[in-house]
């Protein structure tokens, strides 16, 4: 069967750096995503990897091993704003995107 | 990037009722577009894959007597519950691929928090 997981919950201090990891199992891969989705409202877009390394996108970077089915997100001088569930989701061979239950992340001043 | 809108954002209904969630593209043509559901605390889950001018694919275990699908134009996507129940209130979600580019990225309107009393 095909598998997402990541941690339910995280805890993390304003200011600070958190790594949100994800391991996949899935028929086949077309690139890994990542989402933000704050309480009561739908995901936001934060990030594509089809590829091995990292992707740097200003204070949010991720990383993937496709040999390893192993992604993170990583969030840098995180803001009481960046509290929000973090969804890392798979599209498998038939471009269907198979998602993960999500990472709770709290910051804490 | 793409906006997807969906209308209503809110509804609550009584019990038996049938309730009509919209899914718009607003700047771009979608022939695709997929519908959620989101339970508290959960992921999202796909419900099924609406295809402009042909039948919904619904995903195992969704009734299609139940969610009706209609996919009449390229940007406008229809999600019809039927006789909805109390197990029915979730977060009702579509999303449309943006089909730009390299990434598939979907791109997902506001959603619809639906309550049947």
């Amino acid at each position: 069967g095909q598998n997402i997981d990541q941690p339910t919950e995280m805890t993390a201090t304003e200011g600070a750096i958190v790594q949100i990891n994800c391991t996949y199992q899935t028929s086949g891969f077309n690139g890994l995503f990542w989402y933000q989705q704050h309480a009561g409202e739908a995901p936001t877009f934060l990030s594509y990897n089809v590829l091995d390394g990292l992707e740097e996108k200003g204070r949010f970077s991720s990383f993937l091993s496709r040999s390893k089915g192993y992604s993170y997100l990583l969030l840098k001088e995180l803001q009481m704003k960046d509290s929000a569930s973090y969804l890392c989701a798979v599209m498998d061979s038939n471009y269907q995107l198979i998602w993960g239950a999500g990472t709770k992340l709290i910051i804490k001043p | 990037g793409a906006v997807v809108s969906q209308h209503p954002s809110r509804v609550i209904c009584k019990s038996g009722t049938s309730v009509k969630i919209e899914c718009r593209s607003l700047d771009f043509q979608a022939t695709t577009m997929f519908w959620y559901r989101q339970f508290p605390k959960q992921s999202l889950m796909l419900m099924a894959t609406s295809n402009e001018g042909s039948k919904a694919t619904y995903e195992q275990g969704v009734e299609k007597d139940k969610f009706l699908i209609n996919h009449a134009s390229l940007t406008l996507s229809t999600l019809t519950v039927t006789s909805a129940h109390p197990e029915d209130s979730s977060f009702y979600i579509c999303s449309a691929p943006s089909g730009t580019g390299d990434i598939n990225e979907q791109f997902f309107g506001p959603g619809t928090r639906l309550t049947v009393l």
